[in-house]
């Protein structure tokens, strides 16, 4: 079945090391793409968003993300991570016009843990 | 701004009854969506709407209706709950043209318990 992959279940890093986490998916043509983070109790909020242009898209709070359509991944960084980022983040996929269009479907998401 | 509003915040059902969790958007979206979410599952699609009078299933509809007569109206309704509905659901909307097309609005979820 098309879907979407987040291969990371958990992570845990200590503050100031490096974070990327990883998005796949398996449709293809042309796809919109989404990180969501939500913090404890929290609902979702957009952190970054790629619809077309320079792969390598900027977010809030330091977040980036680079496309790369050949992988069909769309991975999700941060050169330095604080405590307040532990929160679950999730990756989504607009599939294409006419293949479940105009759905938004979600990775299942990945719990960073950051230890001060 | 109210944004999305769900009610109610919390819910405790017995096996067998119904309910209605309320959605509604004051933001003039055409698409609107209902997720549930469980722990190590994600965000599973349950129902969505393109436009009053238009609804679609998503990846998990079984045991869940849905209507949209208005643009910012989509309740979701648990036709007979069964425990395997115990989750916390979330209603979603968005634009769907426009340069913040794409971006999806969250209402602050309902846990739901089935008994």
């Amino acid at each position: 079945a098309q879907s979407v992959s987040q291969h990371n279940h958990h992570v845990i890093l200590s503050e100031a090391a490096s974070l990327e986490l990883g998005c796949n998916y398996s449709y293809g043509g042309t796809v919109n793409l989404f990180w969501y983070v939500q913090y404890p109790g929290q609902h979702l909020q957009l952190l970054l968003k790629y619809f077309s242009g320079d792969p390598l898209v900027k977010g809030i709070k330091g977040f980036e993300a680079e496309f790369i359509k050949s992988k069909f991944s769309f991975n999700l960084r941060k050169p330095s991570v604080q405590w307040s980022d532990t929160a679950e983040y999730f990756c989504a996929v607009i599939p294409p016009v006419g293949n479940q269009g105009g759905k938004l479907i979600f990775g299942q998401g990945t719990e960073l843990s950051v230890k001060p | 701004n109210a944004g999305v509003t769900q009610t109610p915040k919390f819910q405790v059902l017995k096996t067998g009854q119904s309910m209605t969790l309320q959605c509604a958007q004051d933001m003039n979206h055409e698409y609107m969506s209902w997720y549930r979410q469980d722990p190590g599952m994600g965000l599973r699609l349950i129902h969505y709407s393109v436009g009053a009078g238009i609804t679609d299933q998503g990846e998990v509809p079984n045991g869940y209706n849905v209507s949209r007569s208005t643009t910012e109206d989509f309740p979701l309704r648990l036709l007979s709950a069964a425990p395997s509905q115990t989750s916390v659901y979330f209603c979603a909307s968005r634009q769907t043209t426009g340069a913040a097309s794409g971006e999806l609005f969250f209402g602050e979820g309902s846990r739901l318990t089935v008994l």
